[in-house]
């Protein structure tokens, strides 16, 4: 079956601008987690949807967004781009969001803000 | 809260050498505990995981790690590794039992020296 697909792989943008990122979990899987992955910072939870609703949020500014569609596809938004957001953004799917079964990862969407 | 401490940064070894990561956790109560693989311009694989029972587990490549509840931690280990096991990896931890977040450590990049 097809993995985690993030889109796009490559994002340049420009400081003040926003950004709308995308995940499409493997089928079936109903819970969505974003990371933002830093050198030195190691992954940095962002928030995770399940069923459409935020479950849980990391220590984030309200600049970063996300929402979940009844497919279960995910978006994340950053408003106002700052030269620190530049990082891979990384989407992990799971069926429930149970952590014994493991986060299957998307390739990312490596976001450079110049 | 949980969390995870990846002391080393960067393990160089060469190949056919042993190699061991170090990965200690931080946690109260019952946990479940992750090691993920990172290769190049990729996402995170699972790469095993500790849930319940035995204490040594196992991937399909060759690695292990033991769970050690009074020194809480969560070492990965190969006993003679390749270059192809060059990548960054990332223990995990989280709390056991139904929805948990997930938390990360910093990872270590393993570069394998031919």
């Amino acid at each position: 079956k097809a993995g985690v697909t993030q889109t796009p792989r490559y994002l340049i943008k420009t400081r003040g601008q926003q950004v709308t990122l995308s995940c499409s979990p493997i089928s079936g899987h109903r819970s969505v987690s974003w990371y933002q992955q830093t050198p030195g910072q190691g992954l940095q939870f962002l928030f995770e949807y399940f069923s459409e609703t935020q479950r849980n949020k990391g220590n984030f500014p309200g600049r970063f967004s996300g929402r979940q569609f009844s497919n279960s596809r995910s978006e994340m938004n950053v408003s106002t781009l700052e030269l620190g957001d530049s990082a891979l953004y990384l989407c992990a799917s799971s069926l429930a969001g149970d952590s014994p079964y493991g986060y299957t990862f998307g390739s990312g969407t490596r976001l450079t803000v110049v | 809260a949980q969390s995870v401490t990846q002391l080393d940064s960067q393990v160089p070894v060469f190949e056919e050498a042993p190699v061991e990561l170090r990965c200690n956790y931080s946690s109260s109560v019952s946990v479940y505990l992750f090691w993920y693989v990172q290769y190049p311009n990729q996402g995170l694989q699972l790469l095993l995981k500790y849930l319940s029972g035995s204490t040594l587990v196992k991937s399909i490549n060759g690695f292990e790690a033991e769970f050690n509840k009074s020194q809480t931690s969560f070492h990965l280990r190969k006993p003679s590794v390749h270059i192809s096991d060059t990548a960054e990896y990332f223990c995990a931890v989280s709390l056991s039992g139904g929805y948990q977040k997930v938390t990360f450590g910093t990872g270590t990049k393993l570069q394998v020296i031919p």
